[in-house]
């Protein structure tokens, strides 16, 4: 079946220090991929999708990901955490040529310490 | 555009009540898509529909619940009667094409006790 695995429900930072939230999928068909955002008591936003062109995606916030075929990955990050970023992190995966629904992960909370 | 707009914000009712729960998709956007939000089930795709058309209702729970979008610009989700674990929070969103970016509501807030 096809998923979308968030390594982490739970990921806690310094302020100032590099984000990583991991995201990987089963699909042998290049997928659509997205990241989003739930800030609390929000619904949820996109953060940037990858849609075949450029491997590394940049994205709003100072967010970027890299999508690695080879590792089925789509990793999340920012080089320096602010206390602005808490929120939950869901990675959302299209799988076949773009009719059907997207398949989101189970979502990361971040936490970022003063 | 004013984005996906739902409502209520949050709805209290007690067991066997029913419930409806109401979204305006943003103009355009051929796809709306209803969702549920739990801590132990994460985010749950209900239905969604395709030009008002029901594509795919698999993620339904049961037959308490019912989704109607009559027009370009209206949908429902209705439980009833409802039960205290559909307790959750129930977002609508909307977009162009199933793939493309999602635009979500606030969401409603269902509290069954």
């Amino acid at each position: 079946a096809q998923s979308v695995t968030q390594l982490g429900s739970h990921v806690s930072v310094s302020e100032g220090a590099l984000v990583l939230l991991r995201c990987n999928y089963s699909s042998s068909v290049p997928p659509y991929l997205f990241w989003y955002v739930q800030y609390p008591n929000q619904g949820l936003q996109l953060l940037l999708k990858y849609t075949s062109a450029a491997t590394l995606v940049k994205g709003i916030n100072g967010f970027e990901a890299e999508f690695k075929k080879s590792e089925t990955s789509f990793h999340l990050t920012k080089p320096s955490a602010h206390m602005s970023d808490a929120a939950e992190y869901f990675c959302a995966v299209s799988f076949s040529s773009g009719n059907t629904p997207l398949v989101f992960g189970k979502g990361t909370r971040l936490s970022v310490i003063a | 555009d004013a984005g996906v707009i739902q409502s209520p914000r949050h709805e209290v009712t007690e067991m066997g009540q029913e419930v409806t729960l109401r979204c305006k998709p943003i103009s355009g956007h051929d796809y709306l898509f209803w969702y549920r939000q739990t801590m132990m089930r994460g985010l749950e795709l209900l239905i969604y529909f395709n030009n008002n058309v029901p594509i795919d209702d698999s993620g339904m729970p049961e037959d308490r619940f019912s989704a109607k979008m009559p027009n370009a610009s209206f949908s429902t989700l209705k439980i009833q009667p409802s039960e205290p674990r559909d307790s959750a929070v129930y977002f609508c969103a909307s977009s162009l094409q199933p793939n493309s970016p999602l635009h979500f509501g606030n969401g409603t807030r269902l509290t069954v006790t």
